[in-house]
């Protein structure tokens, strides 16, 4: 079976405050995702990536950065983490050509 | 861009009754079509999916899935439903044009009354 982690379930972060959200999988995916999870909007794709060092923007990109320096490793990062950031991030990761996604635990961030 | 409308936000049901969840994408081509399931306090699971072939798709837990490609529709159904099937569904749309990521409804909520 496809296993995603997420480094933490829980996180609480003061404002402004340098926040890493880190995702491995285990099944050698090419492409990784970072989505957050909010009541009455559903996913929404943060940033994504094709391959190690590669990374794309998602329909909401601003005020995220994202790593990948090995190909199961994508790490979300909030360089200046506010309270409209507040929200359930997920992780996940496919093989190519669209064959569906297998997603992590998520990550619950609260910002205070 | 491709787009994906789930029409109900929340359904509310009693045991054994049937369901039917709506999910229509903008615009056709070659799509992929999902539906993933979020149980309360666990992680997002695929329930179903369609690729090509017979556009009935059965998935797991007794749901099925049927893709009408003229109406652009991709609904989800159980003959009966229990209440463990309380969960939030999500409808996903991978079109060959957007590479591999997938687009997603905006999810419905589906509350089974014992």
């Amino acid at each position: 079976d496809v296993k995603v982690t997420q480094s933490s379930r829980y996180l609480v972060k003061r404002t402004g405050e340098k926040v890493f959200l880190e995702c491995v999988q285990d099944m050698d995916h090419e492409n990784m995702f970072w989505y957050r999870q909010d009541p009455g909007l559903g996913l929404r794709l943060i940033y994504f990536s094709y391959d190690v060092k590669m990374k794309e923007k998602g329909d909401i990109p601003e005020g995220y950065s994202v790593s990948r320096e090995k190909k199961e490793r994508f790490s979300l990062i909030l360089e200046s983490a506010s309270t409209n950031q507040t929200s359930m991030y997920l992780c996940a990761s496919s093989p190519p050509y669209g064959q569906g996604e297998y997603f992590g635990p998520g990550t619950r961030l609260t910002v205070t | 861009a491709q787009s994906v409308s789930q029409h109900n936000h929340h359904v509310i049901l009693s045991e054994a009754a049937s369901l039917e969840l709506g999910c229509n994408y903008s615009y056709g081509g070659t799509v992929n079509l999902f539906w993933y399931v979020q149980y309360p306090g666990q992680h997002l699971q695929l329930l179903l999916k369609y690729f090509s072939g017979d556009p009935l798709v059965k998935g797991i837990k007794g749901f099925e899935a049927e893709f009408i490609k003229s109406k652009f529709s991709f609904n989800l159904r159980k003959p009966s439903v229990q209440w463990s099937d309380t969960a939030e569904y999500f409808c996903a749309v991978n079109d060959y044009n957007q590479g591999g990521k997938l687009i997603f409804g905006q999810g419905t909520e589906l509350s089974v009354k014992p």
